[in-house]
């Protein structure tokens, strides 16, 4: 089983829309959690850290469910420029290395 | 910011050959990192360095090696290319030690004939 595992999509939606997916680990000892955005041809960055309460980044709200093992984006009043490949990130506290899902794109169209 | 570079974007080279991808970073990060990334899979970490002539093995290190002389620069080498190391090369570099916020370069796609 992978560690981290996402939907690949992609997901279809015009502007405006709100889309959301999700991602699940399956390490219960996982520490931190992160979206990483990945532009079409280019490296990912970070989007944003995943905190136990769920935070907020302008339209963007990600939650995580430790109960369950799993982490979600929302992405409201989607923009043209959201269409990118989101990458789920989970460390566990074992160790320092990062594992990476392999991406959910979302495409948004005008 | 932080810049990564990669010395090439683009590699093609034949079964056997030794190949050197290099990779600079200009924030005096002291980690660094070689994933490779393929369609389905994400991203799978090859080698990583904690610090200078510090080299630990990744998630998949067959086939590769690492070189790690100056802080800045951080070196993959494949011993002998195969096929199955077509890929995406990403090398990326972060500054504390959990390794929170990875900077990445803009990649490196090499193609084994």
């Amino acid at each position: 089983r992978k560690e981290v595992e996402q939907d690949p999509g992609p997901f279809n939606v015009p502007e405006g829309a709100t889309v959301a997916f999700n991602c699940t680990y399956s390490n219960s000892a996982s520490q931190s959690f992160f979206w990483y955005r990945q532009d079409c041809r280019k490296e990912p960055k970070l989007l944003m850290s995943v905190y136990s309460s769920g935070n907020e980044d302008g339209r963007f709200t990600a939650q995580l469910n430790r109960a369950s093992q799993y982490i979600s984006l929302l992405i409201r009043d989607s923009k043209l420029s959201d269409s990118a490949t989101y990458l789920c990130v989970v460390r566990s506290s074992n160790d320092y290395k990062l594992s990476f899902g392999a991406g959910t794109t979302v495409t948004v169209r005008a | 910011d932080v810049k990564v570079t990669q010395s090439s974007r683009y590699l093609v080279k034949r079964t056997g050959e030794k190949v050197f991808l290099e990779c600079v970073q200009d924030m005096d990060h002291e980690n660094m990192f070689w994933y490779r990334q393929d369609p389905g899979l994400g991203l799978r970490l090859i080698y990583f360095s904690y610090d200078v002539k510090m080299k630990e093995k990744g998630d998949i290190p067959e086939g590769y090696s690492v070189s790690r002389e100056k802080k800045e620069r951080f070196s993959l080498i494949l011993e002998s290319a195969s096929t199955n190391q077509t890929s995406m090369y990403l090398c990326a570099s972060s500054f504390r030690r959990i390794n929170e916020k990875l900077f990445f370069g803009s990649g490196t796609q090499l193609s084994v004939l």
